[in-house]
C-alpha cells in the first residue's frame, strides 16, 4: 500500500519557537492531505485539509495564523506550528488518499509528537 | 453536523471470548472506516466499508454496516492478546475526504 511519511517523529521546543513539520507522500502523489491533532487518550481531530498549489482549509476554531500549512507539491505538505505554547503539545498526524484508489483508502503518517517546554 | 459515536469507551475482556463494538453516526455517509492504534503509534487501517450490508473480515475482527441503521460494528472473534490496541471507527463528511472519527475504544485483552 501507499506510504505516508512525517518528519520529525518527535520534536521538543521552548515555548515562543516554531516547529515545522513534514509530510510527505512516498510514492504516490497526493493533491490533498489532511492534518489532524491528537491529545493523549482522545480522538483524532481534524485542523486542516491541505490542497497542493492552493490555500489550506481549516476546520472551525483551528488558527491559520498559528498552524501555518504549505503544501509546495505533490508530495509533500508542511504545518508549521508558530509561536508554540505547551498547549499546543500533541500528537500531530497527517494522512493522503492515493487518486483513483477504489477503496478510498486514507493512508496516514506516524506522526510526531511535540512537546513544547 | 456529523457526529460519530462509539462505544463502549473501554472494553476488557478474557482472551477466548467474543464482543462487538459499535459506532453510530448521525448523518447520511458513503463511507465508513475502522483503525486500529497502538500506544504512541499512528494508525493502522483495518477495514474501508462502502455500501449498505457490506461485510468485511480480517483474521479474528469482521465490521459490518448498516447505513439505514446509521450503524457499524466492529466484532471480536475469540480474543486474543495480540488485539489490545485502541479502535477507532470515522466517517467521512458528504462525499468529501475529510473524515470524523468517534472517540475509540480502548481494547484490553486479558490473558
Amino acid at each position: 500500500g501507499a506510504v505516508v511519511s512525517q518528519h520529525p517523529s518527535w520534536v521538543i521546543c521552548k515555548s515562543g519557537t516554531s516547529v515545522k513539520i513534514e509530510c510527505r507522500s512516498l510514492d504516490f502523489q497526493a493533491t490533498t492531505m489532511f492534518w489532524y491533532r491528537q491529545f493523549p487518550k482522545q480522538s483524532l481531530m481534524l485542523m486542516a485539509t491541505s490542497n497542493e498549489g492552493s490555500k489550506a482549509t481549516y476546520e472551525q476554531g483551528v488558527e491559520k495564523d498559528k498552524f501555518l500549512i504549505n503544501h509546495a507539491s505533490l508530495t509533500l505538505s508542511t504545518l508549521t506550528v508558530t509561536s508554540a505554547h505547551p498547549e499546543d503539545s500533541s500528537f500531530y498526524i497527517c494522512s493522503a488518499r492515493e487518486p483513483g484508489g477504489s477503496r478510498y483508502e486514507q493512508y496516514f503518517g506516524p506522526g510526531t509528537r511535540l512537546t513544547v517546554t | 453536523e456529523l457526529k460519530v459515536e462509539q462505544n463502549p469507551l473501554f472494553l476488557s475482556m478474557q482472551e477466548g471470548k467474543n464482543y462487538t463494538i459499535y459506532c453510530n453516526y448521525s448523518t447520511t455517509s458513503d463511507r465508513l472506516y475502522w483503525y486500529r492504534q497502538d500506544p504512541g503509534k499512528s494508525l493502522e487501517s483495518l477495514f474501508v466499508l462502502l455500501s449498505n450490508g457490506a461485510v468485511k473480515q480480517e483474521g479474528r475482527l469482521m465490521a459490518s454496516l448498516d447505513t439505514k441503521a446509521r450503524l457499524s460494528t466492529l466484532h471480536i472473534t475469540a480474543a486474543v492478546h495480540d488485539l489490545s490496541a485502541t479502535y477507532f471507527c470515522a466517517v467521512s463528511q458528504g462525499g468529501s475526504e475529510k473524515l470524523v472519527f468517534g472517540k475509540g475504544t480502548k481494547l484490553t485483552v486479558n490473558p
